[in-house]
């Protein structure tokens, strides 16, 4: 089944406690994203990836970084986490005619 | 990015029909997506327009216009399971897709 998967689903931290959040995809697409969804903000682009080793900032980079060392893995990695980064998370991967999304990471920093 | 607008809110009656309307940039532009999101699930795909016209799927049907920017999701029979945030995003060749910030509609009884 062709799918995109999180981990994890749900985390709460505390500010300034390292963390990574995973995604995995099986369909050997070569883009990747992800994003940040927060209310009435809709979602926001944070870091994407057209192929291994290739990463560029989206819309809203500060804060977070990524790295691709395989097609199938692209990490969302805060090294320092704060309250502003509480939000819903997803991570995606597209091919040239649709994007899949991952089931989302609810992520509560406090 | 590009801006991609979309109205914020809209109400309809279940069994009626609604349109959502989009307006993107045409720089660039190489196709236009549609999703469906329910509250804190994620965004499933329902059409990708990439000529001009009226493409449906069963109950929903999406139109795209290229010269002017514009495109709608048409949702006939509305059921109340159809109350949902729909979301239009642009795609313009090698970049990921951009997003509108969604229409949040409320079908009522």
């Amino acid at each position: 089944e062709a799918q995109v998967t999180q981990n994890p689903r749900y985390l709460i931290t505390v500010t300034g406690k390292k963390l990574t959040v995973t995604c995995s995809q099986n369909m050997n697409h070569e883009y990747m994203s992800w994003y940040r969804q927060d209310p009435g903000l809709g979602l926001r682009q944070i870091y994407y990836s057209m192929n291994v080793e290739v990463t560029d900032k989206g819309d809203v980079p500060e804060g977070y970084k990524v790295s691709r060392k395989e097609k199938r893995n692209f990490p969302l990695i805060l090294e320092s986490p704060s309250p502003n980064q509480t939000s819903l998370y997803f991570c995606a991967s597209r091919d040239s005619y649709e994007q899949y999304f991952g089931p989302g990471t609810r992520l509560t920093v406090t | 990015g590009q801006n991609i607008d979309q109205p914020t809110e809209m109400t309809a009656t279940e069994g009626a029909i609604v349109q959502i309307n989009c307006t993107y940039q045409t720089s660039g532009f190489n196709g236009l997506f549609w999703y469906q999101q329910h509250a804190g699930e994620a965004p499933t795909f329902l059409s990708y327009n990439v000529l001009d016209g009226l493409e449906e799927k069963g109950r929903f049907s999406s139109f795209l216009s290229r010269s002017k920017g514009y495109s709608y999701l048409l949702l006939k029979e509305l059921q109340m399971k159809d109350s949902a945030s729909y979301l239009c995003a642009s795609y313009s060749g090698n970049t990921p897709l951009v997003f509108g910030k969604g229409t949040r509609l409320s079908v009522i009884a």
